[in-house]
């Protein structure tokens, strides 16, 4: 079963523009987990942000929390054909920390 | 090494054989865990290691699927008498903490085709 629901599905801009996607989860967290993709390989590490905090940055990342509503965003500025990828969040399930589980992610398209 | 490392990179074995799924997580990392991934889906957890022992193999879809990690380090994920719809990506990954408190590490994973 799926923790965390990303939208969009699918996502293309053109470089230069923001991307904006979202994450809702079901259950309380500790703290909300964000990885890219390409190519459908190996994901990568993008930023973690705990259950305390709302917002987070790192490069051209910007990462919100909201526990209220159970959702949070991942914002790309300034996007680049290199980002496309697809987005994924993770989360651990409700009472237990020893694993993620993913939704089934935000396909970002940036065209040149 | 520096990442985490799977072989092979690619299977393709015939329905009914038994394949096996080697990885090789991070130096010192204690936490190792198996995902599998269809196409257009986020990854689907099978099992996951604290040192020596399966945590929580919650995640295995069936007895045909089984996983070890003798001596805490490499693991390797073995699933017998495959079927079709075992085709899919396998991927590992390692985390120094078990919560993954700092992210967790993948490997590239193995694609596996059943046929």
């Amino acid at each position: 079963s799926q923790q965390g629901e990303e939208d969009p599905q699918a996502l293309s801009i053109q470089e230069g523009e923001n991307a904006t996607m979202n994450c809702s989860y079901k259950t309380s967290i500790n703290n909300l987990q964000w990885y890219r993709q390409n190519s459908g390989r190996g994901l990568v590490h993008l930023i973690l942000i705990r259950s305390n905090e709302r917002e987070k940055h790192s490069g051209r990342l910007r990462v919100t929390l909201d526990t209220s509503k159970k959702s949070s965003s991942l914002l790309i500025t300034a996007s680049r054909a290199a980002d496309t990828a697809s987005y994924f969040c993770a989360t651990p399930p409700s009472g237990g920390y020893n694993k993620l589980i993913f939704g089934a992610g935000t396909r970002l398209a940036v065209h040149p | 090494g520096a990442g985490v490392s799977q072989t092979p990179s690619n299977k393709v074995t015939e329905k009914g054989k038994y394949v096996e799924l080697r990885c090789d997580p991070i130096s010192g990392h204690t936490a190792l865990y198996w995902y599998r991934q269809s196409l257009g889906q986020g990854p689907e957890f099978l099992i996951y290691f604290q040192g020596t022992g399966a945590a929580d193999d919650s995640g295995l879809p069936n007895d045909r699927f089984f996983a070890v990690r003798p001596e805490g380090s490499v693991s390797t994920l073995k699933i017998q008498r495959t079927e079709r719809g075992d085709s899919a990506v396998y991927l590992c990954a390692s985390s120094l903490t078990p919560g993954g408190d700092y992210g967790y590490t993948f490997g590239s994973g193995t694609r596996l085709t059943v046929v």
